[in-house]
């Protein structure tokens, strides 16, 4: 089964400094991967996805991620942190191929932003 | 387009009680699926349908019923609740696999006591 590992569960960062959110997906055939952030008391809404076209995959709200085979990663950047952007966010993998559905979750990452 | 709606917002039970969360969505998505998010432990899954009529077990079902009699509606049953059941419920749906992201409600938090 697919598997997710985010390291680190607590970020912190300054505004303005770069924010680097770690995942890593178990498996030897590329999955579908996918970024979710949540807010307080909310849902979880889509940050970005990656769709093979292209290693580099920009989302919303400034954030983009990049797409490793070799390091089986899919790691999260914001070049310059904002004070809003202080949320949970969450890596998720999703079995290529056939008719899977199901996605798995990781831990989630909690993010701070100080001013 | 409301989404995917859940409710209640909030819910308390006691210990041996059981109750439905509701979960309905108007998107015409075919897959359907509840989550629950505890602290540390990310979001696990539950149940999840693709189809009216077609469920299956997720990584941490016991405790728990579902039904799909419809396309928009995917109800989750407590059977007899009990305080290991506290957490934050989510119903997301999407219109199908591969690419095709989820989409959630807003989440329902239940207490047991």
């Amino acid at each position: 089964a697919q598997s997710v590992t985010q390291l680190g569960s607590h970020v912190s960062v300054s505004e303005g400094a770069l924010v680097l959110l770690r995942c890593n997906y178990s498996s030897s055939v590329p999955p579908y991967l996918f970024w979710y952030v949540q807010y307080p008391n909310q849902g979880l809404q889509l940050l970005l996805k990656y769709t093979s076209a292209a290693t580099l995959v920009k989302g919303i709200n400034g954030f983009e991620a990049e797409f490793k085979k070799s390091e089986t990663s899919f790691h999260l950047t914001k070049p310059s942190a904002h004070m809003s952007d202080a949320a949970e966010y969450f890596c998720a993998v999703r079995e290529s191929g056939g008719s899977n559905y199901k996605l798995t979750f990781g831990k989630g990452t909690l993010l701070t932003v100080n001013p | 387009n409301a989404g995917v709606t859940q409710t209640p917002k909030f819910q308390v039970l006691k210990t041996g009680q059981s109750m439905t969360l509701q979960c309905a969505q108007d998107m015409n998505h075919e897959y359907m699926s509840w989550y629950r998010q505890d602290p540390g432990m990310g979001l696990r899954l539950i149940h999840y349908s693709v189809g009216a009529g077609i469920t299956d077990q997720g990584e941490v079902p016991n405790g728990y019923n579902v039904s799909r009699s419809t396309t928009e509606d995917f109800p989750l049953r407590l059977l007899s609740a009990a305080p290991s059941q506290t957490s934050v419920y989510f119903c997301a749906s999407s219109p199908g696999g591969g690419l095709s992201p989820l989409h959630f409600g807003n989440g329902t938090r239940l207490t047991v006591t």
